[in-house]
């Protein structure tokens, strides 16, 4: 079974600039997430998408990022403009979790993340 | 708040050695708590779940152990192989409509040979 695929592995960009980031999840998972992982921290869920649809976005700075999820299925997680602050590993991560799901004990696999570095 | 607490926050062992690694969480009403295992450059991968009614729960040379009633669980690694040095995530869900994660910051561990 594919994983969870993310592009491109790494990113350098300007602050100021804008940056996007791709993810394939497991054909079948309802369910994705995007995460933002700063150094020495742990992950922090920026938006969670059930199929085509927001469940959760409280903690994504909309301000600058935007997130779409087209047709259920990929996702695209943008930046615009970037900070500094904005430097670390975006993961997305995806599961079966749907409507017949047991969803106390659903499972999130997680890609490689995007590592991303704003000079 | 909902809060998850590791420590320590890096450990060295020589290979072949064992270690503990603890998690304190805040998480109310508890759901499940988890560990994961996160290689440099990779995303987290699971190891264990236990639910409120499990206290320990074993995968290969992993071993976890939960107290719900202290809040506290602990990740033991027995033997450790160079190819165990790694993160180690304790992430513990909400029994909540969302199932919201609380993610710890991780320990790192380093085995040496």
């Amino acid at each position: 079974e594919a994983g969870v695929a993310q592009s491109p592995r790494y990113k350098i960009i300007e602050k100021r600039q804008s940056v996007a980031f791709w993810c394939n999840p497991i054909s079948g998972h309802a369910t994705l997430y995007w995460y933002q992982q700063i150094l020495g921290q742990g992950p922090k869920l920026l938006i969670q998408f059930q199929n085509n649809g927001v469940v959760d976005d409280s903690q994504l700075p909309k301000d600058r990022f935007s997130a779409e999820r087209l047709k259920g299925v990929d996702s695209t997680l943008k930046i615009q403009p970037a900070k500094l602050e904005d430097s670390a590993v975006y993961l997305c991560a995806s599961s079966p979790m749907g409507r017949l799901a047991r969803r106390s004990t659903d499972t999130q696999y997680f890609g490689p993340g995007t590592r991303l570095t704003v000079l | 708040k909902n809060q998850v607490e590791q420590s320590p926050q890096s450990l060295i062992i020589l290979e072949g050695k064992n270690c503990t690694l603890q998690c304190n969480y805040t998480v109310s009403p508890f759901s499940n708590l988890r560990w994961y295992k996160q290689d440099t450059g990779r995303g987290p991968v699971s190891l264990t779940i236990m639910t409120f009614s499990e206290n320990t729960k074993s995968n290969g040379r992993y071993t976890a152990t939960l107290d719900a009633d202290t809040k506290q669980s602990s990740l033991h690694i027995t033997a450790s192989q160079l190819s165990d040095s790694a993160s180690y995530i304790c992430v513990v869900s909400a029994n909540s409509n969302d199932y919201k994660l609380s993610f710890g910051a991780g320990t790192t561990v380093t085995v040496r040979a």
